[in-house]
């Protein structure tokens, strides 16, 4: 079955503290995993994808096929990365649809 | 930047009442899509379109939904005969190509099914 799973529904962290989103997921084939975030009243955006292994806005994220893990990494929390954040996996289906998990809510506090 | 966009950003609908939900994906993408995000559960797919067909579509995309892009630029939901069950936000999203391709994606209809 496919399936993206975010384990933690709020993650409340003070700022400078080092943050980690975790994702799971469970594909048989050769998946790309995104993370998309929602700021407040914004659309979901993409954030980054595991094929690009770039970091944007000081996130990372490390495939691991091992523990078929996408968790998104930053050591220092700012405040403005409070969001929901959504781990999304897209499968070898021609049509690209992605599958996402319930999602995470970030709070950073001052 | 180019955006999805979606209209209304609100639709308030009696039971039993066809609504249609319009989106213009950004003009050089290919792939659009549509799902949904019933409150408090995750994303959903819906439907995915290309070439003017569908190209798959979940088990939640029954006989009571239907899509089409009647122009060169909008791309409509059509849900025929609406139950409370289908109150949800609505996102419509596009993509360049399809397979492993990031997907932009519109602000959103609520819709709320009375």
């Amino acid at each position: 079955a496919q399936r993206v799973t975010q384990p933690e529904k709020l993650l409340s962290v003070f700022k400078g503290a080092p943050v980690e989103l975790k994702c799971n997921y469970s594909y048989s084939g050769s998946p790309e995993l995104f993370w998309y975030v929602q700021y407040s009243r914004q659309r979901l955006q993409l954030l980054l994808r595991h094929i690009s292994r770039e970091s944007i806005k000081g996130f990372t994220a490390d495939l691991n096929k091992g523990e078929t893990s996408f968790h998104l990494k930053k050591p220092f929390a700012q405040e403005e990365d409070s969001a929901m954040y959504y781990c999304a996996l897209s499968g070898d289906n021609q049509g690209g649809k992605l599958i996402f998990g319930q999602g995470t809510e970030l709070s950073v506090k001052p | 930047e180019p955006e999805v966009t979606q209209t209304p950003s609100h639709q308030v609908t009696q039971m039993g009442q066809e609504v249609i939900l319009r989106c213009v994906p950004i003009s050089n993408h290919l792939y659009f899509y549509w799902y949904r995000q019933i409150l408090g559960q995750k994303v959903e797919f819906l439907v995915s379109f290309y070439n003017n067909e569908i190209s798959e579509k979940s088990e939640i995309f029954d006989d009571q939904f239907s899509v089409e892009r009647p122009d060169g630029s909008n791309f409509t939901l059509k849900i025929r005969s609406t139950k409370l069950e289908d109150s949800a936000m609505y996102f419509c999203a596009s993509s360049q190509t399809g397979i492993h391709q990031p997907q932009h994606f519109g602000d959103g209809t609520r819709l709320s099914i009375l």
